[in-house]
């Protein structure tokens, strides 16, 4: 089985400034189609989750362009260049290659 | 427009069982693999089960195979989740969420999410 790890955990963030969560997994995660299925999701208190990324760095319509996802293999990241209020709520991160699997999530709070 | 709405949610006593439904529309439903998705209260998110578009295949995670199984009904555009032997540790909310298409690959999976149903098991 695929095994992801996030971290951090909890990720205090002052306004403005830029915040990176990591994803990493036990197996590659290149598919057989070349493709790679690391997706990130933002989840706030009440809400659905909603995909913010998929194939690792492709952003869904909507998504404001501070958000980037990056990596290869086993490693990946996302990044908000400057985060901003409406982005607290927890991230996580799925991989679609070998069936699915999420990360444990990441608490983003504003300092 | 993607809608998806869970029922069947409730309070179960440990050992019972639950049968939990998603009413799709706003989509071909017939071309569109399925899961459900679950989050213990305050908790992370755990993937629980897969069934292809045609129906063909289902997947499930190892926490609930042999427990729950994954149907579909094409005639009422509705994904079941059949839950059996409940377990303190199965109390969550079970969110729907809709794959890509079968038949001609997008990369809308698990793009849309239906708003989720409580399952609670307590004695």
């Amino acid at each position: 089985d695929v095994v992801i790890t996030q971290s951090p955990l909890s990720l205090p963030v002052t306004l403005g400034q830029p915040a990176s969560i990591s994803c990493r997994s036990s197996q590659s995660l290149i598919y057989s189609d070349g493709n790679t299925y690391l997706n990130w999701f933002h989840q706030r208190p009440g809400q659905s989750p909603r995909r913010l990324i998929y194939k690792v760095s492709n952003r869904d319509s909507g998504v404001p362009d501070r958000f980037s996802g990056s990596g290869s293999g086993t490693d990946f990241t996302l990044k908000i260049s400057r985060v901003e209020a409406e982005d607290v709520g927890v991230y996580y991160c799925l991989q679609g290659t070998q069936l699915w699997s999420f990360g444990q999530g990441t608490k983003l709070e504003i300092k | 427009q993607v809608h998806l709405v869970e029922s069947g949610g409730g309070v179960v006593q440990p050992g019972g069982s639950l049968r939990l439904s998603c009413a799709a529309s706003g989509f071909q439903f017939s071309a569109y693999g399925m899961h459900w998705v679950r989050q213990a209260p305050g908790k992370g998110l755990e993937w629980v089960a897969f069934i292809r578009h045609d129906g063909s295949n289902k997947y499930y995670a190892d926490s609930v195979k042999g427990r729950f199984t994954i149907s579909r009904d094409y005639s009422k555009n509705t994904v079941f989740l059949g839950m059996n032997n409940l377990r303190t540790e199965d109390t969550a909310v079970y969110y729907c969420v809709r794959d890509s298409n079968g038949y001609y690959y997008d990369d809308e999976y698990f793009h849309h999410w239906g708003q989720g149903t409580l399952v609670t098991i307590s004695s």
